[in-house]
């Protein structure tokens, strides 16, 4: 069954290093999109892609946030200056539709994590 | 905001017993509901869904109930099983986009 895939499944980095988390989204998927899960808390969305833009983004996705679509496989989220508040679960999801497509409703399709900490 | 509450941070249950989870939320332009079912060390899996506009929808041992009314969604696990012991999230999404808002999520812990 096909699934999404992230990595590395942990990066530990200092305050002020720029990370990038890998994604590769399940392939004929349209719909890209990053949640985090800060340790306790609830799933948060970031933002979401689609045809090589942004369709949507959450307060927390600020100047210090920005994804990629590289090439045709992976979906990239980069953290340029981390703070010790972005220490995190991040969760890569995709779909094949548009969530509210016609008449057919589509859920998100989620990969296993990439736990940050930052230190 | 709590756009998305599950006010039950845990629950157990007997094995073969039904488990029911509770969620509510308070945007009234959510329209399609979900739940997610979480492993240790694993990405949400989707479980079941409902849309707006239906009350019921059934898959197996699982079956979501909306009450639009309310504002209120439950989720029902008849038999439980062991292999169910997980976290379970409602998620909702509105009309105006893609993004889904989640609870904090019921830890379900199925006694053997």
């Amino acid at each position: 069954e096909p699934e999404v895939t992230q990595t590395p499944s942990h990066q530990v980095t200092q305050m002020g290093q720029e990370v990038i988390l890998r994604c590769v989204p399940i392939s004929n998927h349209l719909y890209f999109y990053w949640y985090r899960q800060i340790l306790g808390q609830k799933v948060e969305f970031l933002v979401s892609f689609y045809n090589n833009e942004i369709s949507e983004k959450s307060e927390i996705f600020d100047d210090q946030f920005s994804v990629e679509r590289p090439d045709g496989s992976n979906f990239t989220l980069k953290i340029r200056s981390t703070k010790l508040e972005d220490s995190a679960m991040y969760f890569c999801a995709s779909s094949d539709r548009d969530t509210h497509f016609v008449a057919r409703y589509n859920e998100q399709f989620f990969g296993p994590g990439t736990r940050l900490t930052v230190l | 905001d709590q756009q998305v509450k599950q006010n039950s941070p845990s629950l157990s249950v007997q094995e073969g017993r039904i488990s029911i989870l509770n969620c509510d939320y308070t945007n009234s332009m959510f329209d399609y509901f979900l739940w997610y079912k979480k492993y240790p060390a694993e990405g949400p899996t989707f479980l079941i869904s409902i849309s707006s506009i239906k009350d019921k929808n059934e898959d197996g041992r699982f079956t979501v109930f909306l009450n639009k009314s309310a504002k209120h969604l439950s989720l029902h696990i008849v038999p439980s099983q062991p292999g169910d012991s997980a976290v379970y999230f409602c998620a909702a999404s509105a009309n105006t986009g893609n993004q889904f808002y989640f609870g904090t999520g019921t830890s379900l812990t199925v006694i053997p």
